[in-house]
């Protein structure tokens, strides 16, 4: 089993829906949490980064974390359809300074 | 300011064959990265270096694979006697200084091993 299980989708919306995408993960030591975008054939792009459990904002972005449950989210209001990309989800350990990635879900934001 | 870039964006090679693969990371991160993304999954962790060291090396699949980073600034990634199984987009990373610090991406170097 994958220390970060994040459903691979695809996901197909409409252009203006609020989008949900999510992770989960089995070891408690991971303490700092991030979701990237990743568009075909570039490299992932830093989204938002969050340690404590809650909510962040960023414009149409809001990355939520909750530890007891080990499950994150991150909600896009207003989708775009330069939303359309794969959302990686990242975690890392306290004390350790590699990255554990979901798959990623592929998003398709339709006009 | 200039990204971490990769050379070449694309390489094609025989198996068998010894292939090198360059990161250029961002000026003054002292943190390098290197992470093995397969088609449809998520990056997997290679190596990592503080400065001209490897501070980890636990990704790394198996000793046909070696990094080097000797001046603490572009590294390359060395895969001898490739394998079908390399095949993968292999992208690296920098950070200002490791830990908790946000790791920018380059954009990876596609690896075909035919």
């Amino acid at each position: 089993q994958k220390e970060v299980e994040q459903d691979p989708g695809p996901l197909s919306v409409p252009e203006g829906a609020i989008v949900s995408l999510n992770c989960t993960y089995s070891n408690s030591a991971f303490q700092y949490f991030m979701w990237y975008r990743q568009y075909s054939r570039k490299g992932p792009e830093l989204l938002m980064y969050t340690y404590s459990s809650g909510n962040k904002e960023d414009g149409r972005f809001t990355a939520q974390v909750d530890k007891s449950s080990k499950y994150i989210s991150l909600f896009i209001r207003d989708s775009q359809p330069s939303d359309s990309a794969t959302y990686l989800c990242a975690m890392r350990k306290t004390g350790a300074n590699n990255l554990f990635f979901g798959t990623g879900t592929r998003l398709t934001v339709i006009p | 300011g200039a990204g971490v870039s990769q050379t070449p964006s694309n390489k094609v090679t025989e198996k068998g064959k010894y292939v090198e693969l360059r990161c250029d990371p961002i000026s003054g991160h002292t943190a390098l990265y290197w992470y093995r993304q397969s088609l449809g999954q998520g990056p997997e962790f290679l190596i990592y270096f503080q400065g001209t060291g490897a501070a980890d090396d636990s990704g790394l699949p198996n000793d046909r694979f070696f990094a080097v980073r000797p001046e603490g600034s572009v590294s390359t990634l060395k895969i001898q006697r490739t394998e079908r199984g390399d095949s993968a987009v292999y992208l690296c990373a920098s950070s200002l200084s490791g830990g908790p610090e946000t790791q920018y991406f380059g954009p990876g170097t596609r690896l075909l091993v035919l």
